[in-house]
């Protein structure tokens, strides 16, 4: 059973756009939920977190919006760029989970 | 500073052998925690070691083993090797414990090929 929930697995935008991932969970036990970028040939790097005490959070050009009644959180890349063409995973932990799960990733091109 | 380093880089076996992956942590970081990457199933985590102990462990048959030393430095293991064995392994550490919310730093992994 997949306890993180991703979509869309792949999106293609132009430069400049606002790309958007989605992720839903079920647990109710999760109490953070990171978003790693990971580049072909390198492994996941940390985009941003965020707990549920908060609706929003801003990280430069990406926000994670988070609905916890919904159970679902999102990841938004502001004014998009080619260097951001990778591949992105949400996740979802908590100290009683004994795990990260991992949603199945969306590979994101940026046009130029 | 330098990262999380994973070795071999590459490899390739022969199903039925058994292989061992090395991990050595950003410095100061006691927590080491092991993934498997696969096209098909994605990112999974296999287990977790803090102070040499094995804290958490994901749903991985028990030919996949691991230990972690004094010094942080963590190996994993694969016996009896299977095709689907197959697949990018990636370690990642972190100060304090992983599903704590402690960030965790992965490393470029190492690419394990059965045949």
């Amino acid at each position: 059973q997949q306890q993180v929930k991703q979509s869309p697995q792949s999106l293609i935008v132009q430069k400049g756009g606002i790309p958007i991932i989605n992720c839903a969970y079920e647990n109710t036990a999760f109490d953070y939920f990171p978003w790693y970028q990971q580049f072909p040939g390198k492994g996941p790097a940390l985009l941003i977190a965020i707990r549920p005490d908060v609706s929003e959070k801003k990280e430069g050009r990406f926000t994670i919006s988070f609905n916890k009644s919904a159970k679902q959180f999102s990841l938004h890349i502001m004014d998009s760029q080619p260097g951001d063409s990778a591949t992105y995973f949400c996740a979802a932990s908590g100290t009683g989970a004994n795990n990260l799960f991992f949603g199945t990733g969306t590979r994101l091109t940026v046009i130029p | 500073k330098a990262g999380v380093t994973q070795t071999p880089r590459y490899l390739i076996k022969t199903r039925g052998q058994q292989v061992t992956l090395s991990c050595s942590p950003i410095s100061g970081h006691r927590s080491v925690s092991w993934y498997q990457q696969t096209p098909g199933q994605g990112l999974q985590f296999l287990f977790e070691y803090f102070s040499e102990t094995q804290r958490n462990k994901g749903n991985f048959p028990g030919r996949f083993s691991g230990r972690q030393f004094s010094n942080s430095r963590s190996e994993m293991n694969v016996s009896t090797l299977e095709l689907g064995d197959s697949a990018l392994y990636l370690c990642a550490s972190s100060l304090g414990q992983t599903f704590s919310g402690n960030t965790i730093y992965f490393g470029e992994g190492s690419w394990l090929t059965v045949v």
